[in-house]
């Protein structure tokens, strides 16, 4: 089946700085990456569906500023934290198709 | 926009029993059903899904049934073990490269 591979697992990062995370396709090729935002014991909030070659679209109360969504290629999504913040601190994860990603746990001290 | 709503949010089992978590949707136009299992700090795994031209799916000791007259769908595990503790997450969307709308998750405890 689809495989997505999201790197890093997991980040220490110091408030005021970015990080970026990314998610590969690895054998299939979709045009479509979307991107959740967990919190502990919570459901999966999703957060931004980008698309190959085209602006992401963001889910309502989601800051397009702060969570940039790069995907510039067919088999490669960014997701890029700005300027974080502790309360940025949380498990990333992208989805193609039925397939997650490993997920991302970001921590801002 | 479709909703999705899951119950119980926690089930503890003796193993060896069966477990039932259900589902209900509210967009008649949701066709494509997947269930996760979420173990802690880990990611969401497919376990199994279902499209609304069959009502019912099994795979080993998991089985999926879906009614969508009554918009529902449920998630049967049968002789649980402990290593099917973990938390459950259903799902529904018009097709896996669509928005998924998930439930809200059942956390499923089997007691050895």
């Amino acid at each position: 089946g689809a495989v997505v591979s999201q790197h890093p697992s997991w980040v220490i990062c110091k408030s005021g700085t970015s990080v970026k995370i990314e998610c590969r396709s690895l054998d299939f090729q979709a045009t479509t990456m979307f991107w959740y935002r967990q919190f502990p014991k919570q459901s999966l909030m999703l957060m931004a569906t980008s698309n190959e070659g085209s602006k992401a679209t963001y889910e309502q109360g989601v800051e397009k500023d702060k969570f940039l969504i790069n995907h510039a290629s067919l088999t490669l999504s960014t997701l890029t934290v700005t300027s974080a913040h502790p309360e940025d601190s949380s498990f990333y994860i992208c989805r193609e198709t039925a397939f997650f990603g490993q997920g991302t746990r970001l921590t801002v001290v | 926009g479709e909703n999705v709503e899951q119950h119980p949010s926690t089930l503890s089992v003796q193993e060896g029993d069966s477990a039932v978590i259900k589902c209900t949707y509210s967009d008649s136009a949701s066709n494509y059903f997947p269930w996760y299992k979420q173990e802690l700090g880990k990611r969401p795994q497919l376990i199994i899904d279902i499209r609304s031209n069959v009502g019912e799916k099994k795979d080993q000791r998991i089985a999926v049934t879906l009614n969508k007259t009554a918009k529902h769908f449920s998630l049967h595990i049968t002789e649980t073990q402990p290593e099917d503790s973990a938390v459950y997450f259903c799902a529904a969307s018009t097709s896996n490269f669509n928005k998924f709308y998930f439930g809200s998750g059942t956390k499923l405890n089997v007691k050895p």
